[in-house]
């Protein structure tokens, strides 16, 4: 298994521009995630997927949208990019348990907009 | 909503040092907690977690930690911490019965080891 894969690894993208990060797992997951990390601010929740077809927003939904049209896959999209979405993203994917189950984390994005 | 508190931004130990990483949450309800490390240029993986039982969670690498209600806590601990334990060091909290994706991270406690 690969886990959760995600891409690019880095991207420069200039205020306004548009583009879509990927993230998928192979793992069969039915609960998916985004979180940005910025220093001092840990990993905020961007949104969430508890199923193909259903998403929800978290703590920082602004700025972007997702869409969770398979199991496997869940990208994250910037609308018009912004200096203050620059940071590091990541992609968690958990399975289904009585209550939360541990996240897998995918290798991050780091994301700089000029 | 909970909310999760880590008041140690930046920790300096000497190897052999023990550490303790404090963990404050906010939610009136039943909670899991959790632990997640990463390793300089590595992502995040779990340390530990806690949902029932037993409040004193064993992890890996010789971490526990331990859920006191009363207090809204889950201290992380190591009684001799190694040079390889440099590491940020986050602790999570989601609300039991909502959505296992809906986890909330601490800001972060960055561990220096001195060789």
């Amino acid at each position: 298994n690969a886990g959760v894969t995600q891409t690019p690894k880095f991207q420069v993208l200039k205020t306004g521009q548009s583009m879509t990060l990927q993230c998928a797992q192979d793992m069969n997951h039915e609960y998916m995630s985004w979180y940005r990390q910025d220093p001092g601010m840990g990993l905020r929740l961007i949104h969430y997927s508890v199923g193909a077809g259903i998403t929800d927003q978290g703590e920082v939904p602004n700025g972007y949208n997702v869409s969770r049209s398979t199991t496997e896959d869940f990208p994250l999209r910037l609308l018009s990019a912004a200096p203050s979405q620059t940071s590091v993203y990541f992609c968690a994917s958990s399975g289904r348990s009585r209550g939360a189950d541990t996240q897998y984390f995918g290798p991050g994005t780091r994301l700089t907009v000029l | 909503a909970q909310s999760v508190s880590q008041h140690n931004h930046h920790v300096i130990l000497s190897e052999a040092a023990s550490l303790e990483l404090g963990c404050n949450y906010s939610y009136g309800g039943t909670v899991n907690l959790f632990w997640y490390v990463q390793y300089p240029g590595q992502h995040l993986q779990l340390l530990l977690k806690y949902f029932s039982g037993d409040p004193l969670v064993k992890g890996i690498k010789g971490f526990e930690a331990e859920f006191i209600k009363s207090k809204f806590s889950f201290n992380l601990r190591k009684p001799s911490v190694q040079w390889s334990d440099t590491a940020e060091y986050f602790c999570a909290v989601n609300a039991r019965g909502s959505s296992a994706s809906k986890i909330i991270f601490g800001s972060g406690t960055r561990l220096s080891i001195r060789p």
